[in-house]
């Protein structure tokens, strides 16, 4: 099985619509992430947490929250969704709280389209 | 950390060919460099994390280093082979951050 999943793998929605992206990982992490990848820009980070008490915006947060209901558990929202938020979602862990320097784990993504 | 930028943004070459491609950084003001391969329709793995100047990381054919006082790190791939195309990612971590840059697209022909 899969150390880090998303849940769902695709979406389509349409704009105005609540959404929930979910992340789990069996990695025994304390730091997760949310990542957005459109083409030609890269991964952007839009929120990230080192433990279940410590959530952080990221550079792209305006129109997301998130919620980190378990170590194992952190959930994406986007409240009313616009379609400029059509993207890959990538979640991904990483280490314990203070660790800095590990590599991070990807979860497959989830492909969410905005009509 | 202002900005993370990879050049080239796309490469091709033939199988059996040495590459190199470049993350370059404004600031030696973070804590590690990843470099991530991310192949199509798959999630991005990491390759290695370097933390000091002149560090050297090497996993088969692939190698990294890194300059901080200059601002870049190489990632070279000897002997390109086809399960080597995808787009390689590097990344900066500072405590509060993590910018990746926009990536490397390699192709390697058969």
């Amino acid at each position: 099985d899969a150390d880090v999943t998303q849940t769902p793998r695709n979406r389509i929605t349409k704009t105005g619509k609540r959404i929930m992206l979910e992340c789990s990982q069996t990695k025994g992490h304390d730091r997760m992430y949310w990542y957005r990848q459109d083409p030609g820009l890269g991964l952007r980070l839009i929120y990230y947490s080192f433990d279940v008490k410590d959530i952080n915006k990221g550079e792209i947060s305006d129109g997301y929250s998130v919620s980190r209901q378990a170590q194992a558990k952190f959930s994406l929202s986007l409240e009313s969704a616009i379609p400029n938020q059509t993207a890959l979602y990538f979640c991904a862990t990483s280490g314990e709280r203070g660790d800095y320097y590990n590599e991070q784990f990807f979860g497959p993504g989830t492909r969410l389209t905005v009509l | 950390i202002l900005n993370v930028e990879q050049s080239p943004q796309s490469l091709h070459v033939q199988e059996g060919d040495s590459t190199n491609f470049t993350c370059s950084f404004p600031s030696s003001n973070f804590y590690a460099l990843h470099w991530y391969r991310w192949e199509t329709a798959k999630s991005p793995e990491a390759l290695f994390v370097m933390t000091l100047n002149g560090d050297e990381k090497k996993k088969g054919r692939i190698s990294a280093t890194l300059n901080t006082k200059e601002g870049y790190s190489y990632l070279y791939i000897k002997g390109s082979q086809p399960e080597d195309s995808a787009t390689y990612l590097c990344a900066l971590t500072s405590y509060d951050k993590v910018i990746f840059g926009p990536g490397t697209s390699l192709s390697v022909i058969p």
